[in-house]
């Protein structure tokens, strides 16, 4: 069973169109969160819900929402694509207030725009 | 302004032989340092990882050397293998686990 699934793993669509990835984990964790990498493999977080609520919102364009319908499943819509949205979403999950601190991500969603 | 700074970018080792990976950070609030391993297609997943209250943490060939009055932090591979070859993320944070801020990563690659 994968912890953290995103579909698709895949994506090419044209400037301006709207597309949506999805986000499930089973692991019963608190707190998920979408990281952006770049073509550099620069990774950098975009959002983190826990239960339900947002927590962290870095700089990120008003084109990206994030939605939460409950602790388990994180999507996240984007609008408006534009040529610079290019590149790898992964979504994650950790289990807020236990110290461990480690990130279950999962494998990744390669967002082409053309 | 990058918080975590990583080097070298890219790193080619012989089989055997010891890889070092380098992290500086700026933030003394950090309080957790974990390093994370990204195999390509898939996403990074946790390696080894420590906290400013000891100055080394070993688990089998990686070891995280701590450096908490320069703000450094570095991970040894102890002799490498093909299999390691891989991308490295350094990271903080100032509360484990949320938040995570990440380093450029570094590519390496093991030679047979």
């Amino acid at each position: 069973d994968t912890a953290v699934s995103q579909t698709p793993k895949y994506l090419v669509t044209q400037m301006g169109n709207d597309k949506s990835i999805k986000c499930e984990q089973n692991l019963g964790h608190d707190t998920m969160y979408w990281y952006k990498q770049d073509s550099k493999k620069f990774l950098k977080i975009m959002f983190s819900y826990n239960n339900k609520e947002l927590i962290i919102n870095e700089t990120v364009p008003n084109r990206f929402s994030p939605k939460s319908p409950d602790k388990a499943h994180l999507n996240l819509h984007i609008n408006s694509l534009e040529l610079g949205d290019s590149a790898v979403y992964f979504c994650a999950s950790s289990q807020h207030r236990v110290n461990t601190g480690e990130l279950f991500f999962g494998e990744g969603s390669r967002l082409t725009v053309l | 302004q990058q918080q975590v700074k990583q080097s070298p970018q890219s790193l080619i080792v012989q089989k055997g032989g010891i890889s070092i990976i380098n992290c500086a950070y700026e933030n003394t609030a950090f309080d957790y340092f974990p390093w994370y391993q990204q195999f390509p297609g898939k996403g990074p997943a946790l390696l080894i990882a420590i906290r400013p209250d000891v100055s080394e943490k070993k688990e089998g060939r990686f070891t995280i050397s701590f450096n908490k009055s320069a703000k450094q932090f570095s991970l040894h591979i102890m002799d490498s293998q093909p299999g390691d070859s891989a991308t490295y993320f350094c990271a903080a944070s100032k509360n484990a686990g949320n938040m995570l801020t990440f380093g450029g990563g570094t590519r390496l690659m093991v030679k047979p």
